[in-house]
């Protein structure tokens, strides 16, 4: 079945800082990967998505590479701030299960 | 994008009573909505697959007969928890479907 594995957190940065939350996942036929993020008391939003293999999905400076040889979508930032203090969860779809498999998700605190 | 909007987004109730959760899609037609589930500090996890005209598919796992689905028209499902109890605390959040999936804002039940 499809899975998707997270890199745990809680991830603590000051602000400027690098971000890189690991994801990487296992899934029968070819996959749409997400990573949607989840403010305080929020639902969950498209943060960036890629479809096929080697596309780089790019959001508010967030960017995730869909690698199908390491079968990975690191989500990275180069230099965070504060409201972006969220928790992040990386996603993938298929057609043949019709349905969103979430990560566990990663609380990311970012300091000022 | 398109809009999903739930209600309520707070709602305690006392064990024993039923609460029905709206999940209306706003601008769009769906067909077929997802009803998630999130526990503290944990991911989504897909509890039924909510079909407009026809009954609902649930997940392994999920009561049917505690969490009644009806998708009675093509912007309106609602989730009914049954005779709720402190168990069934948590945050429930629908999304529906126009190709890509984007998601209400969440409603957090809790049964005292």
């Amino acid at each position: 079945g499809n899975s998707v594995t997270q890199m745990e957190g809680p991830v603590t940065l000051s602000e400027e800082a690098f971000l890189t939350i690991n994801c990487t996942y296992t899934a029968t036929g070819y996959p749409s990967l997400f990573w949607y993020v989840q403010y305080p008391g929020e639902g969950l939003q498209l943060l960036l998505k890629a479809t096929k293999a080697d596309d780089k999905g790019s959001n508010k400076g967030f960017e995730a590479t869909y690698r199908k040889e390491t079968t990975s979508f690191h989500l990275e930032k180069g230099s965070v701030q504060v409201s972006d203090s969220a928790v992040y969860f990386c996603a993938l779809w298929t057609g043949s299960a019709r349905q969103l498999t979430f990560g566990s998700g990663t609380q990311l605190t970012v300091l000022p | 994008g398109a809009v999903v909007s739930q209600h309520p987004s707070w709602v305690i109730c006392k064990s024993g009573t039923s609460v029905k959760i709206e999940c209306r899609s706003l601008d769009f037609q769906a067909t077929t909505m997802f009803w998630y589930r999130q526990f503290p500090k944990q991911s989504l996890m897909l509890m039924a697959t909510s079909n407009e005209g026809s009954k609902a598919t649930y997940e392994q796992g999920v009561e049917k007969d505690k969490f009644l689905i009806n998708h009675a028209s093509l912007t309106l499902s609602t989730l009914t928890v049954t005779s709720a109890h402190p168990e069934d605390s948590s945050f429930y959040i629908c999304s529906g479907n126009t190709g890509e999936l984007f998601f209400g804002e969440g409603s957090r039940l809790t049964v005292l």
